[in-house]
């Protein structure tokens, strides 16, 4: 079964710019969850998608979006990119429910924001 | 809300070494807690998982954990330590097995193996 994908693995854009990231997660996996790593802030959970509606959000701002297709792919977008999102974008899938759901991750988008 | 604290930000061993990697969480009910661990360039691989089932919980690569409800721990062991197993590892909680609340992630331990 083929693992969890994510496109561009890079990317380097521009202050102000917008960007969007793509993940496709592991046949049958319902639900996708999207992490911010950096070397300041180590992992941190942005928001989770199942059925294509958010069901949960970090703590991060409002420019930080994503949506959720019927096929369960995710995309994330940034907009108004600051330095500071510079980053690797990781996504995860899970089978979806209640009880241990590990997640899945991906290879991660590195974005750099110059 | 949960959290968890990883003790020591690079752990050095000699290869062959016992490799101990320390856990700490903060959960107010009980939890689903996780290793994974990250190569260069990667991204995050599971290593293991408590699940209830038992305290101590055995993974790939050799690697296991214990689950210790008086002391909140989850340290990662390994009986000797292999080049190979140089890396980043990440313990992380979640209340809701991983779902929709996602992961709470330490600030992850860098693996150093000294040949």
């Amino acid at each position: 079964k083929a693992g969890v994908t994510q496109t561009p693995r890079y990317l380097i854009k521009t202050r102000g710019q917008q960007v969007t990231l793509s993940c496709s997660p592991i046949s049958g996996h319902r639900s996708v969850s999207w992490y911010q790593q950096t070397p300041g802030q180590g992992l941190q959970f942005l928001f989770e998608y199942f059925s294509e509606t958010q069901r949960n959000k970090g703590n991060f701002p409002g420019r930080f979006s994503g949506r959720q297709f019927s096929n369960s792919r995710s995309e994330m977008n940034v907009s108004t990119l600051e330095l500071g999102d510079s980053a690797l974008y990781l996504c995860a899938s899970s089978l979806a429910g209640q009880g241990l759901r590990e997640q899945y991750f991906g290879p991660g988008t590195r974005l750099t924001v110059t | 809300a949960q959290s968890v604290t990883q003790l020591g930000s690079h752990v050095s061993v000699s290869e062959g070494a016992l490799v101990l990697l320390r856990c700490n969480y903060s959960s107010s009910v009980p939890p689903y807690l996780f290793w994974y661990v990250q190569y260069p360039n990667q991204g995050l691989q599971l290593l293991l998982k408590y699940t209830s089932a038992a305290t101590l919980v055995k993974g790939i690569n050799g690697f296991e954990a214990e689950f210790k409800k008086s002391e909140t721990s989850f340290h990662l062991t390994k009986p000797s330590a292999h080049m190979s197993d140089a890396a980043e590892y990440f313990c992380a909680v979640s209340v809701s097995g991983g779902g929709a609340d996602g992961l709470t992630f330490g600030k992850g331990t860098h693996l150093i193996i000294q040949p």
